[in-house]
């Protein structure tokens, strides 16, 4: 059981947007930043957001972070068939003195 | 261009030991938090170790402390990771990853090398 909360899947349609939440507790996401990652079938990850809202260079903008309070979100918009993945989002936690990750989100593109 | 090359993985047997290497290069290896990621067949992501720019702090999962050394020899600009005590639910494909663009962000990561503890 992971110490962040992910749906274990989602779906979307070509062009449509999608959201994958990420729910966590004071001592992370209350009180840290959050990264989301992305791991494409048999691929290592590849950061995707870092520090709740910013895209490294070359991710495209399609992909945007949101921190609220201790919930994260990650939204996609005008879904790709490439999008299909396993999304992850991950954080320090206080309380335990470790990066915690969700247990992640397999995004299907219908 | 950043590459991590990661290497020893292997099969052993359990209570064996294994040591990892994560060989860096096209960036300032001495400059950067290193992180240890693993992933169980078919599972999810799950943070094993990092381990501070000169190697002055570390921290570890609970489910490997005791067990795991994390070390890096900036000289060589490789980190290392030693298991010993290895038990069956270790075995994982283990990603070797550098700490940039933010708190915990780990911007490259390596191929990854697989880890199988069996008897």
């Amino acid at each position: 059981q992971s110490v962040l909360t992910q749906p274990p899947s989602a779906s979307g349609t070509p062009g449509q947007r999608v959201t994958i939440s990420c729910s966590g507790s004071s001592s992370n996401i209350g009180s840290h930043v959050v990264n989301w990652y992305q791991q494409l079938p048999g691929a290592a990850p590849k950061l995707l957001i870092y520090s709740n809202n910013e895209r490294p260079s070359g991710v495209p903008d399609r992909f945007s972070g949101s921190k609220s309070g201790t919930s994260a979100s990650l939204a996609i918009s005008g879904l790709q068939s490439e999008d299909e993945s396993d999304y992850y989002c991950a954080a320090w936690d206080d309380s335990l003195n470790v990066v915690v990750f969700g247990g992640g989100t397999k995004l299907t593109v219908l | 261009e950043v590459q991590l090359v990661e290497s020893g993985g292997g099969l052993v047997q359990p209570g064996g030991s294994l040591r990892l290497s994560c060989e860096a290069s096209g960036f300032t290896f001495r400059n950067h938090w290193m992180h240890w990621v693993r992933q169980a067949p078919g599972k999810g992501l799950v943070w094993v170790s990092r381990i501070h720019t000169d190697g002055s702090a570390t921290n570890y999962a609970d489910s490997v402390k005791g067990r795991f050394t994390i070390s890096r020899d900036n000289a060589k600009n490789t980190l290392y990771l030693q298991m010993n005590s290895l038990r069956t639910e270790d075995t994982a494909v283990y990603y070797c990853g550098r700490d940039n663009l933010g708190p915990e962000a780990v911007g490259n990561w390596g191929q990854g090398t697989l880890v199988t503890v069996s008897s």
